[in-house]
């Protein structure tokens, strides 16, 4: 089974640019992969930010942008806000198995 | 806007079988694939598997020997059985619905404990 690596922790000060990013352990990450963004606070279900590599949901700030970068899936915040600070979760498909990263607990200082 | 529900038993002892129901409203999507996750106290996102509007499932590998999920169109509602649980299957239950060209829709998460 795929292994799908994120960073576990990032640092942002408020107004920053920071970039998450979700590597897989087969090789490049494509638009084949359909990677989505999830965002978790705690206490509360994920919710989507990102699916099918760059696409928003309603309720996705427009700071915030998916890509693919480098081989990797990535997630860019611009301008991040203090409401930003969360856990955030990828996930790719594997010919319809999906596989989790471990999360990158963000932090905004 | 799709609105997804997890029910079911919060206790299940050591050995027994989990089983949990995800009742789905205001969905007017087909072929979509309704899945279960879960996560584990202070861990990250697993996922369980899917089935999709056909009957067809997709389990995660390492689940697949204890995992049924079914669906029940009639009743807008798809089902989560885990067979021979151990305290390590402790956890946080989310159904959530997904699909081509869709967000993923997430229900509020059921947290399920195993403990004799």
């Amino acid at each position: 089974q795929a292994v799908v690596t994120q960073e576990p922790s990032l640092t942002v000060s408020p107004g920053g640019t920071v970039t998450l990013t979700c590597a897989s352990s087969t090789g490049a990450v494509t638009s084949g992969h359909f990677a989505y963004w999830f965002q978790q606070k705690p206490g509360q279900a994920p919710r989507t930010l990102i699916y099918e590599t760059n696409n928003k949901h309603s309720w996705t700030p427009a700071r915030m942008s998916g890509s693919l970068i480098g081989g990797k899936a990535a997630l860019t915040l611009s301008g991040a806000q203090l409401e930003d600070e969360a856990d955030y979760y990828c996930l790719l498909s594997y010919s319809g198995a999906w596989v989790f990263g471990g999360g990158t607990k963000l932090t905004v200082l | 806007q799709v609105q997804l529900q997890e029910s079911g038993p919060g206790l299940v002892k050591p050995s027994e079988t989990l089983s949990l129901t995800c009742t789905v409203s205001h969905n007017s999507i087909s072929r979509v694939y309704w899945n279960w996750i879960r996560q584990s106290p202070g861990k990250g996102l697993e996922w369980i598997g899917y089935i999709y509007d056909s009957g067809n499932t997709n389990y995660n590998p390492s689940l697949r020997s204890r995992v049924t999920i079914s669906l029940a169109t009639s009743k807008n509602q798809f089902s989560l059985n885990l067979s021979s649980v151990t305290v390590a299957d402790t956890a946080v239950y989310y159904c959530a619905r997904a699909g081509v060209g869709l967000p993923v829709a997430w229900g509020q998460g059921t947290l399920v404990t195993v403990s004799s």
